[in-house]
């Protein structure tokens, strides 16, 4: 079985804290994704990553950055988190474009910010 | 820029009925998906529909696709309270990098 594991189920940081969210894959996936959910906003790209070091902005970046150094590992940073970034985001995989499967979901991290 | 639109977005039914969730999506695409999530829970992948035409069905659940209409369904067949969930479709991009849009989402309650 696919397993996407992030690092926190529930976080509650400081605003201008600097915030590391971690996700995991162990299917040798090439694709992640990081989203956030929000109540009548349904999911959100935030960033991806189609390869090691390569990354891609997604529809919300601003005041977010990712790191992505290996190829399991798929990290979110906020920089200086801020009230409007209290949300639960959600860490996917998947494998690359030529082969046809779905992208996995982690179980998700509610992060307050306050 | 693609955009993906479900309707409705809440739905709240009677057991022993059917009903169909709808998604639109705005240009050409690779893939759609649809996903299931469980409050308090996360995404758990559905169906993955390839080309137009394409129809997949599990248990009471069955997803088509229309890529000429750029519309894709998923029917209901006697809904029980088990399937009180919120559906997802998501859309893959065509051409360039990946990216996964989604809707909104379609909240769904079955009710005794």
């Amino acid at each position: 079985d696919v397993k996407v594991t992030q690092s926190s189920r529930y976080l509650v940081k400081r605003t201008g804290e600097k915030v590391f969210l971690e996700c995991v894959q162990d299917m040798d996936h090439e694709n992640m994704f990081w989203y956030r959910q929000d109540p009548g906003l349904g999911l959100r790209l935030i960033y991806f990553s189609y390869d090691v070091k390569m990354k891609e902005k997604g529809d919300i970046p601003e005041g977010y950055s990712v790191s992505r150094e290996k190829k399991e590992r798929f990290s979110l940073i906020l920089e200086s988190a801020s009230t409007n970034q209290t949300s639960m985001y959600l860490c996917a995989s998947s494998l690359g474009s030529v082969r046809e499967t779905e992208a996995f979901f982690g179980q998700g991290t509610r992060l307050t910010v306050v | 820029e693609l955009k993906v639109e479900q309707n409705p977005l809440f739905l709240s039914m009677q057991e022993g009925k059917n009903y169909t969730i709808y998604c639109n999506y705005s240009t050409t695409s690779d893939r759609l998906y649809w996903y299931r999530q469980d409050p308090g829970k996360s995404l758990e992948s559905l169906f993955v529909l390839l080309s137009n035409g394409a129809v997949k069905q599990e248990g009471r659940l069955m997803a088509s696709l229309d890529t000429k209409a750029r519309l894709s369904t998923l029917h209901i067949t006697a809904a029980v309270h088990d399937l009180s969930a919120t559906y997802f479709c998501a859309v893959d991009k065509i051409g360039g990098s990946e990216k996964l849009v989604f809707g909104k989402g379609t909240k769904l309650t079955v009710n005794p």
